[in-house]
């Protein structure tokens, strides 16, 4: 079974513009949440979707969304971007959403704004 | 609120050594714990979870941990390190109801031939 991937793997972008990353999870998983990893800050929760609704969010800036497709595919998109939201896009994938569940992470998307 | 605190942020070992990376958390009920590998350039990958049962858990690569309530601790251990173990190791709690992950800030594993 394949893992989640996650495109593009890098990105340089400038300060103001946006950005959309893209995350398909396993195959049969309903649940997509996206982390994002700063050496500064650690690995942070940005929002999770489940069944194509943001189930959850952590303290992010709005300018930070996403959204999730009915095969469960899932994008998050940046605006106006800054320099510090240069990181490490993580999303991982779950089975549908009974609690505790178990996490699976694709690579990431490695986001640098200049 | 939940937190996890990883007090070692880089740890030196030599080959064949023992290793024990601490983990403290902060959670009011049971908690749900994971100690996950991340190697440069790539993902998380899980080690091992606790959920209940059993407090000494084992995972992947040889890895064990230990679930101490009355601690409020999750370690990680490995009896013989490889050069391969070298990696970033992350501990992490389940948060509450909303269920996203808390991550500690993580360790650093340097392996010495």
């Amino acid at each position: 079974k394949a893992g989640v991937t996650q495109t593009p793997r890098y990105l340089i972008k400038t300060r103001g513009q946006q950005v959309t990353l893209s995350c398909s999870p396993i195959s049969g998983h309903r649940s997509v949440s996206w982390y994002q990893q700063t050496p500064g800050q650690g690995l942070q929760f940005l929002f999770e979707y489940f069944s194509e609704t943001q189930r959850n969010k952590g303290n992010f800036p709005g300018r930070f969304s996403g959204r999730q497709f009915s095969n469960s595919r899932s994008e998050m998109n940046v605006s106006t971007l800054e320099l510090g939201d240069s990181a490490l896009y993580l999303c991982a994938s779950s089975l549908e959403g009974s609690r505790p569940n178990e996490q699976f992470f694709g690579p990431g998307t490695r986001l640098t704004v200049l | 609120a939940q937190s996890v605190t990883q007090p070692d942020i880089h740890i030196t070992v030599s080959e064949g050594a023992s290793l024990e990376l601490r983990c403290n958390y902060s959670y009011g009920a049971t908690p749900y714990l994971f100690w996950y590998v991340q190697s440069p350039g790539q993902g998380l990958q899980l080690l091992l979870k606790y959920f209940s049962g059993d407090t000494l858990v084992q995972g992947i690569k040889g890895f064990e941990a230990e679930f101490k309530r009355s601690q409020s601790s999750f370690n990680l251990r490995k009896p013989s390190v490889h050069w391969s173990d070298a990696a970033e190791y992350f501990c992490a709690v389940v948060g509450g109801s909303q269920g996203n992950l808390i991550f500690g800030k993580g360790t650093k594993l340097s392996v010495k031939p």
